[in-house]
């Protein structure tokens, strides 16, 4: 398994551009987690999907942030517009519910200069 | 989720046992203490968890205090790429399922 794919690995985009980050998690799994991780802030979560419908985004900061997932083998964070305190490291994790061990698995990771 | 307590930092001389300790004094009866670490510039990763018996795996053991107080994560021999920030989490498994990371442990392993 390929493990849980993340794209782009590097974005440097301008304040006030569209980013999309995107996900694919590992095949089988039926819970998604965006995380965004900042050496103030520590990793936190964003928001997570089960069976790809959102169950939790209290995380998301504010409006300019939305997730989604149209099916259960992808799902984007996208930032409209982008701001230079957006910029952070966006990691995406899966997790096959209900087993026994209920471990998460991450992606390697978006990293996200806004400028 | 139950709060949990590590120190900020610890070296380990590598090839020795590191011993990274969790408080977490507010766990509940159905939660269990997983471990995960994150080495630099990478995504966090699974290396294992418990709920009240000691458990061992390929990456390291777990020891749990018969009152669920605290545990103890131990990595046997560890080595230069054992150098990572470990985290300690409580949580109840098959529930939400969101991971709380707190501040961890900066593990520095080294010659």
């Amino acid at each position: 398994d390929a493990g849980v794919i993340q794209s782009p690995r590097h974005e440097v985009t301008e304040m006030g551009q569209e980013v999309t980050l995107r996900c694919k998690p590992i095949s089988g799994h039926n819970s998604l987690f965006w995380y965004r991780q900042t050496m103030m802030r520590g990793l936190e979560l964003l928001i997570y999907f089960n069976n790809n419908v959102p169950i939790d985004d209290s995380g998301m900061p504010e409006d300019r942030f939305s997730a989604k997932m149209p099916n259960a083998s992808f799902s984007t964070l996208k930032i409209q517009p982008s701001e230079p305190r957006d910029s952070a490291v966006y990691f995406c994790a899966s997790i096959q519910l209900a087993t026994s061990t209920d471990t998460q698995y991450f992606g390697p990771g978006t990293r996200l200069t806004v400028l | 989720d139950a709060k949990t307590t590590q120190p900020p930092s610890m070296d380990c001389a590598e090839g020795r046992a590191a011993n990274l300790p969790c408080n977490h004094s507010t766990i509940s009866g159905n939660e269990y203490v997983y471990w995960y670490r994150q080495i630099h510039s990478q995504g966090p990763q699974y290396i294992i968890h418990g709920l009240k018996n000691n458990e061992t795996n390929e990456m390291a053991s777990l020891i749990i205090t018969e009152d669920r107080k605290s545990s103890t994560l131990i990595l046997p021999h560890a080595t230069l790429r054992d150098t990572a920030v470990y985290y300690c989490i409580v949580r109840v498994p098959g529930t939400a399922s969101k991971l709380t990371f707190g501040t961890g442990t900066r593990l520095q392993v080294t010659l």
